[in-house]
């Protein structure tokens, strides 16, 4: 069964550091997605892709985020300057369209921890 | 702004229990509503998609139904197992796409 991965399973990092967090979606599904889970906590959206360009974002997606295609398979969700605040767990989800029959499915999640 | 909420927070039944999780959220505009299960430290696993348009949507044990004017959904889980014990987010969909969780149901099936 068509699943959606992501690398790193972990990734440590110190504060002021950049980090990119890897997810390859499901091969037919037109729509990406971004959120994460600090622990204890909700799980929050982040962003969400389609078509190559950002559909909406959250107020949490500031400046320091950006998500990128780099090529058909892989799409990225890069920190530019890590807080301390950004430690949590980012899921990558995808879905074959935005409408109502359309379910989205998760990936397994990067665990990031900021020293 | 969609706010959902989700009782009980916790849940400890003996196994072959049926049981009920509640969801509610603050705006009935929504496209859908999906069920996921999150295991400690693990992803999430959707477990139903029920339509905006749809009552009832069921998958195996798993039965979930949806009010949307009045702003609701439940999980009915039949016959439960300890392999159920997890913690169950409930999820509405708007307009722009994204999801808005609940805190979830932390359930615990004793054996």
């Amino acid at each position: 069964e068509p699943e959606v991965t992501q690398t790193p399973s972990h990734q440590v990092t110190q504060m002021g550091q950049e980090v990119i967090l890897r997810c390859v979606p499901i091969s037919n599904h037109l729509y990406f997605y971004w959120y994460r889970q600090i622990l204890g906590q909700k799980v929050e959206f982040l962003v969400s892709f389609y078509n190559n360009e950002i559909s909406e974002k959250s107020e949490i997606f500031d400046d320091q985020f950006s998500v990128e295609r780099p090529d058909g398979s892989n799409f990225t969700l890069k920190i530019r300057s890590t807080k301390l605040e950004d430690s949590a767990m980012y899921f990558c989800a995808s879905s074959e369209a935005a409408g109502t029959y359309n379910e989205q499915f998760f990936g397994p999640g990067t665990r990031l921890t900021v020293l | 702004k969609q706010e959902v909420t989700q009782i009980p927070a916790a849940l400890s039944v003996p196994e072959g229990e049926n049981l009920v999780l509640n969801c509610s959220f603050t705006d009935s505009a929504i496209y859908n509503l999906q069920w996921f299960r999150q295991d400690p430290g693990k992803g999430l696993t959707s477990l139903l998609l029920i339509q905006s348009s749809q009552r009832e949507q069921t998958s195996g044990r798993l039965n979930a139904s949806l009010d949307k004017s009045s702003g609701r959904s439940t999980l009915y889980i039949a016959a439960s197992q300890p392999g159920d014990s997890a913690t169950y987010l409930c999820a509405p969909r708007g307009s722009q796409g994204n999801l808005i969780f609940g805190k979830g149901t932390k359930l615990s099936v004793k054996p």
